[in-house]
């Protein structure tokens, strides 16, 4: 099993771009989720979802978008970027609500 | 708004020395997390303890939970380099809503 696999690792963009951050797991989780992690922070919840088709916003939602049509896969994106979103983000995955989550790499992002 | 806080925010320790860190949170909780992040890498989950559980144990990791004070300590007990890195609790509260992370205890353990 890869576990959960994010791409890309690294990303530059310019104020304004659009991107979408991908995200895979292949443990057939129903729960997924998106977080971000600023220097000296913990994680924030951005969106997450509780299976296919059901997505709902978490802590930091502005200026993201997801959707989730397949278990595998939820991606992120983000619709217009600012510099108030360079941050790491990280992708991850239960089996359940309460249960431990599994994390992926990690995607670095720097918005100029 | 955080649920989870850790402390202290920076340990520095021996190698074969303990370490504790300590979490506090706000509401009631489904279950409590223990996460570790070495640096530049993902969360790797250490422990998972329960509302309704006081203690539990995972080889030198000893977590405690104390739901009337709402708090939560991780103790690593002979540490070894390897330790070196960062620890984050997180909650789960009992509303169906989503885990909550707190800011993290830096951990350097010195050979």
């Amino acid at each position: 099993n890869a576990g959960v696999t994010q791409t890309p690792k690294f990303q530059v963009l310019k104020t304004g771009q659009s991107m979408t951050l991908q995200c895979a797991q292949d443990m057939n989780h129903e729960y997924m989720s998106w977080y971000r992690q600023d220097p000296g922070m913990g994680l924030r919840l951005i969106h997450y979802s509780v299976g296919a088709g059901i997505t709902d916003q978490g802590e930091v939602p502005n200026g993201y978008n997801v959707s989730r049509s397949t278990t595998e896969d939820f991606p992120l994106r983000l619709l217009s970027a600012a510099p108030s979103q360079t941050s790491v983000y990280f992708c991850a995955s239960s089996s359940g609500l309460y249960n431990e989550q599994f994390f992926g790499p990690g995607t670095r992002l720097t918005v100029l | 708004s955080q649920q989870g806080e850790e402390d202290p925010q920076a340990l520095s320790i021996q190698e074969g020395e303990n370490a504790t860190m300590n979490c506090s949170y706000k509401t009631s909780i489904n279950n409590l997390q223990w996460y570790r992040q070495n640096s530049g890498r993902g969360l790797v989950h250490l422990i998972l303890i329960r509302s309704n559980e006081r203690e539990k144990h995972s080889g030198r990791l000893r977590v405690t939970l104390d739901t009337s004070k709402k708090s939560s300590s991780l103790l690593i007990t002979a540490s070894r380099a390897a330790d070196t890195a960062s620890y984050f609790c997180a909650t789960a509260d009992n509303y169906g809503q989503n885990f909550v992370f707190g800011p993290g205890t830096r951990l350097s353990v010195l050979p």
